[in-house]
């Protein structure tokens, strides 16, 4: 079965510094991708970053960069230059190739500190 | 561009009333999900709709859940009758035409309280 573990439910960070959220997965498909969710208070989920199973290189959004590490199952969330405005939310989630369920961690709470 | 369009943002109704939640999804979007996300978790996808077809409702509860997509462009969730354990965040995302991206727009989401 197919299965996300995100093990910060919080973490604090100062202004401008660059921070890690955590996100391990668990499958056996050969064919996925990991994705990235930041959720504000709003209650939107804004998309921020994909990596494809098969993608060689890292992924990179603007300040948003996903390090893959596949055999050890990682696509660990960095953001650099955190700004208080990144203080939200974050779901990391997987999707078998073929297939559009999402499978959604339970999330990490980050929180900006000026 | 507009993104994902949800109504009302927040309701609150006593058990055993109904409810309902309308989405709009993006312009040209086939794929609308509805989702249900409940506090400390992730969403977790209540049904799947191609066009006007109801592709994956198998997580949907049927006995009180219902939804529908006339015209294959607006979408409505309704509860009835509403029970306390439904209290929750319902999300409706959109999608383009399947590809291997295949990334989900979600709209604001309606807060549901039920008393």
């Amino acid at each position: 079965a197919q299965k996300i573990t995100q093990t910060q439910p919080g973490m604090f960070v100062q202004e401008k510094e660059a921070v890690t959220l955590d996100c391990t997965y668990d499958t056996s498909d050969q064919s996925y991708g990991l994705f990235w969710y930041k959720q504000p208070s709003s209650g939107e989920m804004i998309f921020l970053i994909y990596q494809g199973s098969y993608d060689e290189q890292n992924a990179t959004e603007g300040r948003y960069s996903l390090n893959f590490q596949k055999a050890r199952k990682s696509a660990n969330l960095v953001i650099s230059a955190s700004q208080l405005g990144d203080s939200a939310m974050y779901f990391c989630a997987m999707r078998r190739s073929g297939t559009y369920k999402y499978i959604f961690g339970t999330g990490t709470r980050l929180k900006v500190l000026a | 561009e507009a993104g994902v369009v949800q109504s009302p943002r927040y309701k609150i109704i006593e058990k055993k009333q109904p409810v309902a939640f309308w989405c709009n999804p993006i312009s040209g979007h086939n794929t609308l999900y509805w989702y249900r996300q409940n506090l400390g978790q992730g969403p977790e996808l209540l049904i799947r709709y191609e066009n006007e077809e109801a592709v994956d409702d198998s997580q949907l509860p049927k006995d009180r859940f219902s939804a529908e997509r006339l015209k294959g462009v607006d979408s409505t969730l309704k509860i009835q009758p509403a029970e306390l354990g439904d209290s929750a965040v319902y999300l409706c995302a959109s999608s383009e035409p399947p590809s291997i991206r295949d990334t989900q727009y979600f709209g604001p989401g309606t807060r549901l309280t039920v008393l």
